[in-house]
């Protein structure tokens, strides 16, 4: 059992419409990742996080350390944040544990 | 200021072959760690290292190796490639030590063993 569950797996939207990732994980944390992974390849780490919540633009990321989940919101989806959404966990300086991915599609 | 950049980013070998991919990390970061992604396991953890010492190990064969220079470039090396290798791998820097750090990642290297 991975120990990182993102749902959904898949998710297709409207251009405009409110996203929505989940992120659980079973173990204590030092901190989670989001990460965004375009066709191609290459991974760009969206925020780092062990509390509370960031904003970056459209962009925001809530943890709630206590019941060990994370959201990553898009408002105002656009096709180009069609990709892959990826959480990840570390503990201390121990090895990045990460989710299988969220795939998002979003439709003009 | 430049990103991280690796090297080559697309390869192709052959089963049995060894093969040495390249990282070089943003300027003033001393820490990178190296991950493999495959289809079937998603991404893992490979190695990290911080000032030329390797600090953190993931979970591969001993096939897998790397090292990091004293201008905080990274290699990774494969020996006696298997089909099983094929993936794209991922290196990552960041400033400090450790992996609570922000991670910049690269575009990937995109190896195919055949």
């Amino acid at each position: 059992k991975n120990e990182v569950e993102q749902s959904p797996q898949n998710l297709t939207a409207q251009e405009g419409e409110f996203i929505t990732i989940n992120c659980s994980y079973s173990v204590g944390i030092s901190a989670l990742h989001w990460l965004q992974q375009h066709p191609g390849g290459g991974i760009v780490s969206l925020f780092m996080l062990s509390s509370g919540k960031k904003k970056h633009g459209r962009l925001i990321a809530t943890i709630n350390i206590q019941e060990k989940h994370s959201s990553l919101h898009i408002t105002a989806s656009h096709p180009r944040d069609s990709a892959v959404y990826i959480c990840a966990y570390n503990f201390g300086n121990e090895k990045l544990t990460f989710g299988t991915g969220t795939r998002l599609t979003i439709i003009p | 200021k430049a990103g991280v950049t690796q090297t080559p980013r697309y390869l192709i070998k052959t089963r049995g072959q060894q093969v040495t991919l390249s990282c070089s990390p943003i300027s003033g970061h001393r820490s990178v760690s190296w991950y493999q992604q495959t289809p079937g396991q998603g991404l893992q953890f490979l190695f990290e290292y911080f000032s030329e010492t390797q600090r953190n190990k993931g979970n591969f064969p001993g096939r897998f190796s790397g090292r990091q220079f004293s201008n905080s470039r990274s290699e990774m090396n494969v020996s006696t490639l298997e089909l099983g290798d094929s993936a794209l791998y991922l290196c990552a820097s960041s400033y400090g030590a450790g992996l609570n750090t922000e991670a910049f990642f690269g575009q990937g290297t995109r190896l195919t063993v055949v």
